[in-house]
C-alpha cells in the first residue's frame, strides 16, 4: 500500500519567518502535486513536479521532488498571513495504478 | 469559466437516514471524483466516474454509491447514515480520468455533512 507522510502535522509561525514542510514515502511516484486548502474551501493545486530532483518556484514558494521520486518538500520564504491553510501533497501512481495517493496535510498558521 | 459546484453546502441528517449530494463539474470536464475529508483520516478517495462509468473505487462500504449523468453532473448517495459519516465531501472534476500529472483536478468547495 502506498502511503504519503507529511510533517510537521501542525505549524504556527510569525509573519516573515521561513518554513519547510515535507512529504515522504517509501514508494516511488510518477508525479507529486502540492495543494493548499483554505478554511471552507476545496484544495487548490499549487504545483506538479514530475522529474526526480526537479525544483519549481512559485513566488515565495519553492517545491522540490526528491531524486528517487519518493519524497518532496515545500519551502516558504518570508511567510505571510495569506499563506495560512492546509498544505496537502498527493502522489501519482505508476503503471496501471493512476489513483492519487494523499497525505494528511500540514496545517500552517502564519500569525501577523 | 464557472468552477466545480457542489450542493448543498451544509446539511444535518439523523443516523439511519440517507443523503444525496450533487456535483456539477467544470464545463467540458468528463471526469468527476468524490472524496471524504475528516481531520483524522485526511482526504480519502471514494470513487471516480468518467463518461457515466465508474473507473475507480476507494475502500468504502457499499452504503456509499454514486452515479454520473450524460451531462457529466454527478451525485453521490450515502444510505443508513452513521455518526462517523460526518465529514466534508469534496467533488473534483478533470478533463480525463486518473491521477496522472497532466490531468489537473479542480475541487469544489465541498458539502459539509453532520450526522446526529
Amino acid at each position: 500500500t502506498q502511503l504519503l507522510e507529511q510533517s510537521p502535522q501542525f505549524l504556527s509561525i510569525q509573519e516573515g519567518e521561513n518554513l519547510t514542510v515535507y512529504c515522504n514515502s517509501s514508494s516511488v511516484f510518477s508525479s507529486l502535486q502540492w495543494y493548499r486548502q483554505e478554511p471552507g474551501e476545496g484544495p487548490v493545486l499549487l504545483v506538479t513536479v514530475v522529474t526526480g530532483g526537479e525544483v519549481k518556484k512559485l513566488k515565495r514558494l519553492t517545491f522540490q521532488f526528491g531524486d528517487a521520486r519518493k519524497d518532496s518538500s515545500l519551502h516558504i520564504t518570508a511567510a505571510q498571513p495569506g499563506d495560512t491553510g492546509l498544505y496537502l501533497c498527493a502522489g501519482g501512481g505508476t503503471g496501471n495504478n493512476r489513483k492519487l495517493i494523499w497525505g494528511l496535510g500540514t496545517s500552517l498558521a502564519v500569525n501577523p | 469559466k464557472a468552477g466545480v459546484t457542489q450542493t448543498p453546502r451544509y446539511l444535518i441528517k439523523t443516523r439511519g437516514q440517507q443523503v444525496t449530494l450533487s456535483c456539477s463539474p467544470i464545463s467540458g470536464h468528463r471526469s468527476v471524483s468524490w472524496y471524504q475529508q475528516t481531520p483524522g483520516q485526511g482526504l480519502q478517495f471514494l470513487f471516480e466516474y468518467f463518461s457515466e462509468t465508474q473507473r475507480n473505487k476507494g475502500n468504502f462500504p457499499g452504503r456509499f454509491s454514486g452515479r454520473q449523468f450524460s451531462n457529466s453532473r454527478s451525485e453521490m448517495n450515502v444510505s443508513t447514515l452513521e455518526l462517523g459519516d460526518s465529514a466534508l465531501y469534496l467533488c473534483a472534476s478533470s478533463l480525463s480520468a486518473g491521477g496522472s500529472w497532466g490531468n489537473t483536478i479542480y475541487f469544489g468547495e465541498g458539502s459539509w455533512l453532520t450526522v446526529v
